[in-house]
């Protein structure tokens, strides 16, 4: 079955650039979403189609996805974006998540 | 405002049989399908089916065929998750989630319903 990987924590200062990663064979082929969850609240999506972002969703969010990798990108990090961050593509009409980055902002 | 509204928390004992329910407003409800998505206590999501309930077309993760039935109520704007045997690895979060035919992803999500299976 298709796995998507993703690192299972990354650290970021506040006001730089975090970058979290999302691999899978020939996931550039596919389109990726990304979703963001906080402690006892249900998933909220910040980017579709690898690029795109939902109304309401800062600017400072990004997206991109290429070869085998689709990156979340997050400029100028705030304590808000302190949270779980969740990949998604879809393979043989399953949807798929990936495990999961724990985001830190310290 | 579009919104998915899910049941409240449920306790149960192993061996027990149990249906959520997840109902739509402010959309077209038979227009999209509906995803069950898991999450295990400190774990990550996990896509359990879909279902369009305009025809009650229904996919199911692998993963997860035989283990659950989803179903929909169109007239009420319901859909449903069941279990007829609980088990205590069943213990989880279960959300749904709206899927935009022929989109990739899933928005908006409901809050989703904590189910405890214990002895």
């Amino acid at each position: 079955s298709y796995e998507l990987t993703q690192p299972p924590s990354v650290s970021v200062s506040p006001g730089q650039t975090a970058s979290i990663t999302c691999s899978g064979d020939k996931l550039g082929n596919k389109y990726a979403s990304w979703y963001q969850q906080k402690p006892g609240q249900s998933p909220v999506l910040v980017i579709y189609q690898d690029t795109r972002r939902p109304s309401g969703i800062p600017e400072r969010f990004s997206g991109s996805n290429s070869g085998n990798t689709a990156t979340l990108t997050i400029s100028g990090t705030q304590a808000m974006d302190e949270a779980d961050y969740y990949c998604q593509a879809w393979d043989s009409n399953t949807a798929v998540f990936g495990g999961g980055t724990k985001l830190t902002v310290l | 405002e579009v919104q998915l509204v899910q049941s409240g928390a449920e306790v149960k004992k192993p061996g027990e049989s149990l249906k959520i329910s997840c109902k739509g407003s402010g959309y077209n409800f038979t227009n999209y399908w509906i995803a069950w998505v898991r999450q295990r206590p400190g774990k990550g999501l996990e896509c359990m089916g879909i279902i369009y309930p305009g025809d009650s077309d229904t996919r199911y993760n692998p993963s997860f065929q035989g283990q659950v039935t989803i179903s929909a109520d169109k007239s009420i704007n319901t859909a449903y998750l069941q279990w007829s045997t609980l088990k205590a690895s069943d213990t989880a979060i279960y959300y749904c989630a709206r899927h935009t035919p022929g989109a990739f992803w899933f928005d908006p999500w409901g809050q989703g319903t904590l189910v405890t299976v214990s002895s």
